[in-house]
């Protein structure tokens, strides 16, 4: 069954550096999203990108945060200078259409981020 | 407006028993109601869901309660297993992207 996968398992970085989070989408599916979970919390949407560009965004979403689809399979969430809060679980999610008829979104395993 | 209310926060059933998880919604554009069942270093997965032109929806041992005009919905899950021991979040959407609930913990014991 396919599957979406993201790397790394966990990440640790240093307050202020800049990490990259790798996701591999399902193959045939379009829409792609980034959320997060804070540990013990709710998972929160991040931002949807589809046609090579953002769709919608949260306000979590500011200007440290980027996404981008380097190539045909890869999909990538950069945090430009993290902070001790961006610490929590990544999620990547994938679907064939936003989610007005079918609205499965299939999500990844998850990357920790642990900012120290 | 965007919020969707989940409880209880953690939930211990008998094996066998029924586990009953509740979420309410406040934002009336919401047309679409997922539960997302989550293991320990998994992401979520979608377990059922339904749309409010029904009451009701049912898959197996899981069941989607849906009160339209009290703006609640809740999962029903029958005959509880141990296997069925993980973290379950209610969310919805109407034009907005997913809204999760704060999760439930569930503890089926044998």
């Amino acid at each position: 069954e396919p599957e979406v996968t993201q790397t790394p398992s966990h990440q640790v970085t240093q307050m202020g550096q800049e990490v990259i989070l790798r996701c591999v989408p399902i193959s045939n599916h379009l829409y792609f999203y980034w959320y997060r979970q804070i540990l013990g919390q709710k998972v929160e949407f991040l931002v949807s990108f589809y046609n090579n560009e953002i769709s919608e965004k949260s306000e979590i979403f500011d200007d440290q945060f980027s996404v981008e689809r380097p190539d045909g399979s890869n999909f990538t969430l950069k945090i430009r200078s993290t902070k001790l809060e961006d610490s929590a679980m990544y999620f990547c999610a994938s679907s064939e259409n936003p989610g007005r008829e079918v609205g499965e979104q299939f999500f990844g395993p998850g990357t920790r981020l642990t900012v120290l | 407006q965007q919020q969707v209310k989940q409880s209880p926060q953690s939930l211990i059933v008998q094996k066998g028993g029924i586990s009953i998880i509740n979420c309410a919604y406040e934002n009336t554009a919401f047309d679409y109601f997922p539960w997302y069942q989550q293991f320990p270093g998994k992401g979520p997965a979608l377990l059922i869901a339904i749309r409010p032109d029904v009451s009701e929806k049912k898959e197996g041992r899981f069941t989607i309660s849906f009160n339209k005009s009290a703006k609640q919905f809740s999962l029903h899950i029958m005959d509880s297993q141990p296997g069925d021991s993980a973290t379950y979040f209610c969310a919805a959407r109407g034009n907005t992207p997913l809204v999760f609930g704060k999760g439930t913990r569930l503890s089926v014991i044998a």
